[in-house]
């Protein structure tokens, strides 16, 4: 069964620096995708970043970075110069192979950020 | 705009009575999809949609119904048979076509049973 674990229930991080979220998967499938979203305090999920298993290069998207290692099934969210708006939990989640036309997201459980002045 | 709309906000049930989650979007997307967040945890797929008049159960469907009558709506009922309804209920949609496939999310409903 494919599965995706966080192992950081919460981290901080002083404003202005870099963060890294961590994330791994297991997956059988050869086709696949990751995807980082941001739960602020409001409930609301937003969408952060897209990494498809056969891009040949990290996706990049404004202040995040995923760090995307193949082999160790791993793809980590970097937030560059963190700002206090990025405390929120962020949940890391991969879509199963694109099958009967639907898109099914597996999430993991989170980690909190907490940026601090 | 367009965008997910959820209501109410926050619902309060009594034990053994139904309610209804609405969840209405004007995004023209085909897949529509409903998870319930517990504290501390992340999201769990009750149900879906690809299409008008087809769904289905997702992980843990029991104590659940929805309905696709409207390609805008996905509306869900928490029945008395779901056990430990407390809980964030989150609706999604997306399109089928196309590489990145993001979710976009609703507000969420917070259900609290008294």
């Amino acid at each position: 069964a494919q599965k995706i674990t966080q192992t950081q229930p919460g981290m901080f991080v002083q404003e202005k620096e870099a963060v890294t979220l961590d994330c791994t998967y297991d997956t059988s499938d050869q086709s696949y995708g990751l995807f980082w979203y941001k739960q602020p305090s409001s409930g609301e999920m937003i969408f952060l970043i897209y990494q498809g298993s056969y891009d040949e290069q990290n996706a990049t998207e404004g202040r995040y970075s995923l760090n995307f290692q193949k082999a160790r099934k791993s793809a980590n969210l970097v937030i560059s110069a963190s700002q206090l708006g990025d405390s929120a939990m962020y949940f890391c989640a991969m879509r199963e192979p694109f099958s009967g036309g639907y898109n099914k997201l597996i999430f993991g459980a989170g980690t909190r950020l907490a940026v601090h002045p | 705009d367009g965008g997910i709309t959820q209501s109410p906000k926050y619902l309060f049930r009594k034990e053994g009575q139904n309610v209804t989650l609405s969840c209405e979007q004007n995004l023209n997307h085909d897949a529509m999809y409903w998870y319930r967040q517990d504290p501390g945890q992340g999201l769990r797929l009750i149900y879906y949609s690809q299409i008008v008049n087809d769904f289905q159960k997702g992980d843990i469907a029991e104590g659940y119904s929805v309905s696709r009558e409207k390609k805008e709506s996905f509306p869900l009922t928490v029945t008395s048979a779901q056990k430990n309804p407390t809980a964030f209920y989150l609706c999604a949609s997306t399109v089928l076509a196309g590489g990145n496939n993001e979710q976009f999310f609703g507000p969420g409903t917070r259900l609290t049973v008294l």
